[in-house]
């Protein structure tokens, strides 16, 4: 069935630092992807998508591209700042049920001053 | 507008009797979703309504675990007999159906004693 498979944390990076947080994903069709984000103390709440091959969504300085050839999707950001720490889930949408949703693990990111 | 709400934020309860959790979605939306989030786990759905459809259950993971929706708007998780495994974060979240960003909740923090 379908899954997503992310980076395990927790990731501990200096403010400013480049970050990535893997992601890649197991689907039949053709699911849309997205990245949420809880804050601490926050609900889950979007914070990119992508619904097609070599899409890229972007927000907040975040981006991720939607590679079919390598079934991933990737998070990076080019400079984070301590507000950036969170736990981002990867998720995909299910094709078979157009609403459905299948997330990953999350991954917990700590910035340091 | 309102986001979604769910009720109450916290509950202990003693290890086999009932529980009830409540989700109001935004308004207007016609599918309504529950996830279950366990420490330091990933985000684990349960159910999901769609407008007047039969639900998809697919994700309840005992017979202990229901669900109802009614009148296309609130709705109410129930877990009988709770175990200590079922102490968790109890999230609901809602959208339009077909857009794929899904809202969520606060979370419902259950503890199993």
């Amino acid at each position: 069935g379908n899954s997503v498979t992310q980076m395990e944390g927790p990731v501990t990076l200096s403010e400013e630092a480049f970050l990535t947080i893997n992601c890649t994903y197991t689907a039949t069709g053709y699911p849309s992807l997205f990245w949420y984000v809880q804050y601490p103390g926050e609900g889950l709440q979007l914070l990119l998508k992508a619904t097609k091959a070599d899409d890229k969504g972007s927000n907040k300085g975040f981006e991720a591209t939607y590679r079919k050839e390598t079934t991933s999707f990737h998070l990076e950001k080019g400079s984070v700042q301590v507000s950036d720490s969170a736990v981002y889930f990867c998720a995909l949408s299910d094709s078979s049920s157009a609403s459905k949703i299948i997330f990953g693990s999350g991954t917990r990111l700590s910035i340091r001053p | 507008g309102a986001g979604v709400s769910q009720s109450p934020s916290n509950k202990v309860t003693e290890k086999g009797k009932d529980v009830e959790l409540r989700c109001d979605p935004i308004s207007g939306h016609t599918a309504l979703y529950w996830y279950r989030q366990s420490l330091g786990q990933g985000l684990e759905f349960l159910i999901y309504f769609q407008g007047n459809s039969a639900p998809d259950k697919s994700g309840l993971p005992s017979d202990r675990f229901s669900a109802e929706r009614t009148g296309g708007s609130v709705s109410t998780l129930t877990i009988q007999r709770t175990q200590q495994e079922d102490s968790a974060v109890y999230l609901c979240a809602s959208n339009t159906a077909g857009t794929g960003e899904q809202f969520f909740g606060p979370g419902t923090r259950l503890t199993v004693l």
